[in-house]
């Protein structure tokens, strides 16, 4: 069974660029998860995607987005690039209970792209 | 809110030695807890998860770890580490119904021989 894979695994932008990353989950998988691993600061979650629809989102300014497609791969855009944007980002994938009680699936975790902002 | 500390950033360990990574967290209500691994460039990999029952739970490579509701940890352990066993490790917690993981600074495991 395949994992969760990213791409690319390295990106390399200028301040005030856009950049995009993208993340397909295990198959099966309606959930998808963004988090953020940046140096000095830990890993952050970011954005959660379930059945198309954001779910949650974390402490991070608009211009961090993003979309989940049918198919449940996901795209997550960061817009006018900052210098502190440069991090890992992960993506994981999970099954969902669409009910609010009971533990959490386990997530399942990408190898992560490497956003360098110079 | 729910919170996780990790109380060492670096543990520095012989190969065969014991080692404990230490973990304190802060919820309010019912919680789940996780320790994950990451290898040198690369993702997370779950170790072991406590979701409900036993406080001892068993992961893989020979990981335990202790839930401890009274004083709010999950501790991990493993008797006798192993070169391979350096990475960074991470403690998460999740609430109920919750979908996001809140994760510690993490912990760098460095085996010297």
């Amino acid at each position: 069974e395949a994992g969760v894979t990213q791409s690319p695994t390295h990106l390399i932008k200028t301040r005030g660029q856009q950049a995009t990353l993208r993340c397909s989950p295990i198959s099966g998988h309606t959930s998808v998860y963004w988090y953020q691993q940046a140096l000095g600061l830990g890993l952050q979650f970011l954005l959660w995607y379930d059945e198309g629809e954001e779910r949650n989102r974390g402490n991070f300014p608009p211009r961090f987005s993003g979309r989940q497609f049918p198919n449940y791969s996901s795209e997550l855009n960061v817009n006018a690039l900052e210098l502190e944007d440069s991090a890992l980002y992960l993506c994981a994938s999970s099954l969902v209970r669409h009910w609010a009680g009971g533990p959490p699936y386990e997530q399942y975790f990408g190898p992560g792209t490497r956003l360098t902002v110079t | 809110a729910q919170s996780v500390t990790q109380l060492d950033s670096q543990v520095p360990v012989f190969e065969e030695a014991p080692v404990e990574l230490r973990c304190n967290y802060s919820s309010s209500v019912s919680v789940y807890l996780f320790w994950y691994v990451q290898y040198p460039n690369q993702g997370l990999q779950l170790l072991l998860k406590y979701l409900s029952g036993s406080t001892l739970v068993k992961g893989i490579n020979g990981f335990e770890a202790e839930f401890n509701k009274s004083q709010t940890s999950f501790h991990l352990r493993k008797p006798s580490v192993h070169i391979s066993d350096t990475a960074e490790y991470f403690c998460a917690v999740s609430g109920q119904g919750a979908q996001k993981l809140v994760f510690g600074q993490g912990t760098r495991l460095t085996i010297n021989p």
